[in-house]
């Protein structure tokens, strides 16, 4: 049962072009979102959040859309730089009691 | 900031023995959670602690597995009768949680990678 869901295992994309991440989710009663970022052998670290109640947050030349309405929300990174390039997860919440849950991963490449 | 801090770095087992992993959170966080992640797959669940109180278990956490967090302060997981199944990288993340806010960010460790031979 895979509430969290990152259907692409992987993209690639041209240094300086953007790069969209997708992630779709299950549960209706989630109301915070995050973004994680991982690199080999360490930990995910993170790097944007987005409430419910909004439908975009922007933090430099990264963007999260929400669509709430379709389950959706998407990761934008605007120029793409090779320092980009990793795993990307998509993760949610419902309450201030439950549990973080991720979805599988996207992997960026950024390609010269 | 000394972050998040999980020792060891690697485990290497025969199936059978036990295990035991530690996690130092950030000093000030009073939330700390485990997570399991395998090749391909993003972090799943296994328990977290508010402060010395463990508030939720996934059904993931066999009787074989079991985590403490004595005084809130440091975590322990433990592994008994380890299997083949078990190998994967576990995950600290700790956050500062404050009343019914939903938007904490975890901060996680760099993992124990734990084999099972």
């Amino acid at each position: 049962d895979q509430q969290v869901k990152q259907n692409s295992p992987s993209l690639s994309v041209q240094e300086g072009r953007i790069s969209i991440l997708n992630c779709d989710y299950t549960n209706s009663m989630f109301d915070y979102f995050l973004w994680y970022k991982k690199y080999p052998a360490e930990g995910p670290t993170f790097l944007i959040s987005i409430s419910s109640i909004k439908d975009k947050n922007e933090d430099g030349r990264f963007t999260v859309f929400l669509n709430k309405s379709a389950k959706h929300l998407s990761l934008h990174i605007v120029p793409s730089q090779p320092g980009d390039s990793a795993v990307y997860f998509c993760a949610a919440r419902y309450s201030s009691a439950s549990k973080i849950i991720f979805g599988s991963g996207t992997r960026l490449s950024i390609r010269p | 900031d000394t972050g998040v801090s999980q020792d060891p770095r690697h485990k290497i087992t025969k199936r059978g023995q036990n295990v035991t992993f530690r996690c130092d959170p950030i000093s000030e966080h009073n939330r700390l959670y485990w997570y399991r992640q395998t090749l391909g797959q993003g972090p799943e669940f296994l328990t977290y602690f508010q402060n010395e109180a463990q508030l939720e278990k996934s059904r993931l956490l066999s009787d074989r597995f079991s985590a403490e967090r004595p005084k809130g302060s440091f975590s322990t997981l433990e592994i008994q009768r380890t299997e083949q199944g078990d190998s994967a990288m576990y995950l600290c993340a700790s956050s500062s949680h404050r009343g019914r806010a939903t938007n904490e960010k975890l901060f996680f460790g760099s993992g124990t990678q734990l084999s099972v031979l």
